[in-house]
């Protein structure tokens, strides 16, 4: 595997369940970011992740759960989702962050249904 | 606070016709500027990026783009269309210390006719 990985590429579920989406990153960086992208909405950043530790929160719900257990995986568990939570979830990594912003590698995204 | 505004969430193109995406920005603190493409089904790719080495950038697949300070622009631009092309294409701005504050536009949508 090269790059971003995400899975599963595609995701129903009902307003009840509890599911978790899965990044993985094979590039050797060591910053990770959720974002979410919805029709006719500019990309909304969710969390990053900078050497294992949140370092943005941007004011999402706590129906979304993030969770980075080493640099190269990052998760974002769901519970209890909206219908207005359907889109298309993207994971991005990037180099450590520092004094200059790195451009970010992103996966190929999770499309999400919720019912 | 930074922003990133795209004209037209949607330009059409004939084949071998020049591409010009437009952005502009509003940043308190100088700029680093990119533009990422997205394919159907595909998350971002980078396509350039400018970081206050050069006002004129040259990317992937034949694209570019100048770092206009005075109009506080960076369009890009492609001196023929080709079918592949087609594709959404996002402009962005980073802070220039920090750095993971990335803020995209809304996108603008390029369609290339035959």
């Amino acid at each position: 595997e090269t790059g971003v990985t995400q899975t599963p590429r595609h995701l129903v579920m009902g307003m009840t369940n509890k599911k978790s989406l899965k990044c993985e990153q094979h590039l050797g960086h060591n910053a990770m970011y959720w974002y979410k992208q919805s029709a006719k909405k500019p990309l909304e950043l969710m969390f990053v992740y900078s050497l294992e530790e949140r370092v943005e929160n941007n004011s999402v719900p706590s129906r979304f759960s993030p969770e980075c257990p080493n640099s190269s995986h990052l998760f974002l568990h769901l519970h209890t989702l909206q219908p207005e939570d359907s889109a298309l979830y993207l994971c991005a990594s990037s180099q450590a962050l520092g004094r200059l912003p790195h451009e970010q590698f992103f996966g190929p995204g999770t499309r999400l249904t919720v019912l | 606070a930074q922003s990133v505004t795209q004209l037209g969430s949607h330009v059409s193109v004939s084949e071998g016709a020049l591409v010009l995406l437009r952005c502009n920005y509003s940043s308190s603190v100088p700029p680093y500027l990119f533009w990422y493409v997205q394919y159907p089904n595909q998350g971002l790719q980078l396509l350039l990026k400018y970081t206050s080495a050069a006002t004129l950038v040259k990317g992937i697949n034949g694209f570019e783009a100048e770092f206009k300070k005075s109009e506080t622009s960076f369009h890009l631009t492609k001196p023929s269309a080709h079918m592949s092309d087609a594709a959404e294409y996002f402009c962005a701005v980073s802070e220039g210390t920090g750095g993971f504050k990335t803020i995209f536009g809304a996108g603008t949508r390029l369609f290339v006719k035959a």
